[in-house]
């Protein structure tokens, strides 16, 4: 199965900056997606990353807020733009092989945002 | 938008005792369900999934789950729970050819030696 390394694991922000996530997959994977885990809930899609185009963001997120590059079949990235306390959370990479597979997760970025 | 609910919220037990984690989903058709466990300091893992035919799975490390499709429920099961069990599951589900996975709000398990 495919591992999945993000980074940074973890940063502390200031309001009004912004962070940038990386995501690096160790094959080729089809698909590859950003959930966000808040605190005590579970965890909800923000968007599909799509190779060579725009992302597919899911109702609630949008992408001046969380501009998504994947320029390859192995790499993406989340940007949390111009940040505030209420984007503090983890923001987890995860990534499907073929249709239908079980996703694959990373390790998290836990982001605290002060 | 399919649903999902998982009835408790944090689960404590003692070792050598047996878990059952409820999970249910609101969606009408064909479904793939997965459960996911997170260790302290961890990823999620995929520790079991349903696709079709046997509704009884099994997973890693004794788990095995059960689909009942009248019931809409895919609970999660052990018979004899270890220390080392303590973590937070997840159950998700996915419509059959989608690939939006929809996650359920998770149960804290502590396994108290």
């Amino acid at each position: 199965s495919a591992v999945i390394s993000q980074k940074p694991s973890r940063d502390i922000c200031q309001r009004g900056t912004s962070l940038t996530i990386q995501c690096q997959v160790d094959s080729q994977v089809t698909m590859m997606f950003w959930y966000r885990q808040q605190p005590g809930q579970s965890l909800t899609l923000i968007a599909t990353a799509n190779q060579g185009s725009e992302a597919t963001y899911e109702s609630g997120f949008v992408i001046d807020k969380f501009p998504i590059s994947r320029p390859n079949l192995t790499f993406s990235t989340l940007t949390v733009s111009n940040m505030s306390p209420e984007d503090s959370s983890i923001y987890l990479c995860s990534a499907r092989e073929v249709s239908n597979s079980p996703l694959h997760f990373g390790n998290g970025t836990r982001l605290t945002v002060t | 938008a399919q649903s999902v609910s998982q009835h408790n919220h944090h689960v404590i037990l003692s070792e050598a005792a047996s878990l059952e984690l409820g999970c249910n989903y609101s969606y009408g058709g064909t479904v793939n369900l997965f459960w996911y466990v997170q260790y302290p300091g961890q990823h999620l893992q995929l520790l079991l999934k349903y696709f079709s035919g046997d509704p009884l799975v099994k997973g890693i490390k004794g788990f095995e789950a059960e689909f009942i499709k009248s019931k809409f429920s895919f609970n999660l099961r052990k018979p004899s729970v270890q220390w080392s069990d303590t973590a937070e599951y997840f159950c998700a589900v996915t419509p059959l050819n989608d690939y939006k996975l929809s996650f359920g709000a998770g149960t804290t398990v502590t396994v108290r030696a």
